[in-house]
């Protein structure tokens, strides 16, 4: 079955520039979506098909590709920010969901 | 406003049955796919379900197919996810998901807090 394969976690100092990627081999051929979950939460989506930001989230999150490779970036992380990411992909072929495994996000 | 309200866990033994729910206000319900995802204690997010604005195209995942049924009442605005032959694997807390338009491969853009269902004798 199909992988997407993300960081387990990712650290980053508050202020600076935060990027968790996102890899598979149908990543640059399917859109990718992005989720953010807080702790006790349900997920929120914060970028949809590859490079959209959906209404309410801020301009600091951005999505882009390069080759079979995804990545959320989030510019001038705040403590706010901190969450486990997921991205998703339709398999489009074979007609199902995939979520990567999650990054967890930590503002040290 | 968009909201997604799951109802229907709980405790069940193992090879047990749930009906799970999800009523939907907010939006015309019958424009949007609907789909359901669950996320075991600790763990992922993983897709359960999908299905179309009018039901002509359903969906499973692997782990779940032929033991779950996925389906949708558009005159009551509801969602439902038939759950049989459980496991203790099947421990999750299960969402409710809105994708953003009618057809499946459409990313979920409001999810409902969650029904939580334990599979323990």
């Amino acid at each position: 079955s199909y992988v997407l394969t993300q960081p387990p976690s990712v650290s980053v100092a508050p202020g600076k520039t935060a990027r968790i990627t996102c890899g598979g081999d149908s990543v640059g051929t399917e859109n990718v979506h992005w989720y953010q979950q807080k702790p006790g939460q349900a997920p929120v989506l914060v970028i949809s098909y590859d490079t959209d930001r959906p209404s309410g989230i801020p301009e600091r999150f951005s999505g882009s590709i390069s080759g079979n490779t995804a990545t959320l970036t989030i510019s001038r992380v705040e403590a706010g920010d901190e969450a486990d990411y997921y991205c998703q992909v339709w398999e489009s072929s074979d007609h199902y969901w995939v979520f990567g495994g999650g990054t967890k996000l930590t503002a040290l | 406003e968009v909201r997604l309200v799951e109802s229907g866990g709980g405790l069940v033994k193992p090879g047990g049955s749930l009906r799970l729910s999800c009523a939907a206000s907010g939006f015309t319900f019958n424009t949007h796919s609907m789909n359901w995802v669950r996320q075991g204690p600790g763990k992922g997010l993983e897709w359960v379900a999908t299905v179309s604005s009018a039901s002509n195209y359903i969906y499973y995942g692997d782990s779940v197919k032929g033991r779950f049924t996925i389906s949708r009442d558009n005159a009551q605005n509801s969602l439902y996810l038939q759950v049989n032959s459980l496991r203790a694997e099947d421990t999750a807390v299960y969402y409710c998901a809105r994708g953003d338009s009618s057809s499946s491969e459409r990313p979920s853009d409001y999810w409902g807090q969650g029904t939580l269902v334990t599979v323990a004798s």
